[in-house]
């Protein structure tokens, strides 16, 4: 069973600030996805990593992908209010078949609240 | 045509009622999923369909019963539900179960009463 450690599980800050947003496993993935939620709407994918030590930005939203595809991060610069929401970081499965096959791992989530 | 769609947004529905809740993606993904997700805390994967047959079920309850009439369709009906079932189900695609581009609907809130 792959597990995805996500941390912190609530993020409380003020607008202007600067915050990082982990997701850590022991179990390789082939991809991992970042999504924001909003209440009651679906989770909306932000970005894909796919390739080892890969570096994505999205204007003020950073993410990394580990050396080993085991671990990810999520950096947001100057946090804005409509930052809010729920992050999910979700890891695909390394190989095809298996009983993995067609599941994406699930980080607890992480609970963004921005102050203005 | 980049985005999977779901139908009803919202639905009541009595222990007693039959229902069923829609989902459809013409971004030609062979694969489809089911999630259930309670407030706050992360989708669970409930089905999934390859290549418009059920790959896997997570020892789901018989009183939900998914079925792929086509490749762009995915349905969940619904009976007999108890009020623990009252979540958000959130349809996803990708482009096959071990493909990385994966897309999620908006989502059903369901409430049983």
């Amino acid at each position: 069973t792959q597990l995805l450690e996500q941390s912190p599980q609530f993020l409380s800050i003020q607008e202007g600030e600067n915050l990082t947003v982990y997701c850590n496993s022991s179990s390789v993935f082939s991809s991992l996805q970042w999504y924001r939620q909003e209440p009651g709407e679906g989770p909306v994918l932000l970005v894909t990593v796919v390739t080892g030590g890969e570096v994505k930005k999205l204007k003020r939203l950073t993410f990394q992908f580990g050396d080993a595809r085991k671990d990810s991060s999520l950096h947001i610069t100057a946090a804005q209010t409509g930052d809010t929401g729920l992050y999910l970081c979700a890891g695909a499965p390394s190989g095809a078949g298996g009983t993995s096959y067609g599941k994406l791992t699930f980080g607890q989530g992480t609970i963004l609240t921005v102050h203005p | 045509d980049t985005e999977v769609t779901q139908t009803p947004k919202h639905l009541v529905m009595g222990m007693t009622n039959k229902k069923s809740l829609k989902c459809e993606q013409h971004m030609g993904h062979r694969a489809m999923y089911w999630y259930k997700q309670k407030a706050k805390k992360p989708p669970e994967l409930m089905f999934v369909y390859s290549y418009e047959k059920l790959s896997i079920n997570e020892s789901v309850p018989s009183r939900f019963s998914p079925e792929c009439p086509n490749s762009s369709l995915l349905n969940l009906h619904l009976h007999a539900l108890q009020p623990e079932d009252s979540a958000l189900y959130l349809c996803a695609s990708s482009q096959d179960p071990t493909g990385y581009l994966w897309a999620f609907g908006p989502g059903t809130r369901l409430t049983v009463t």
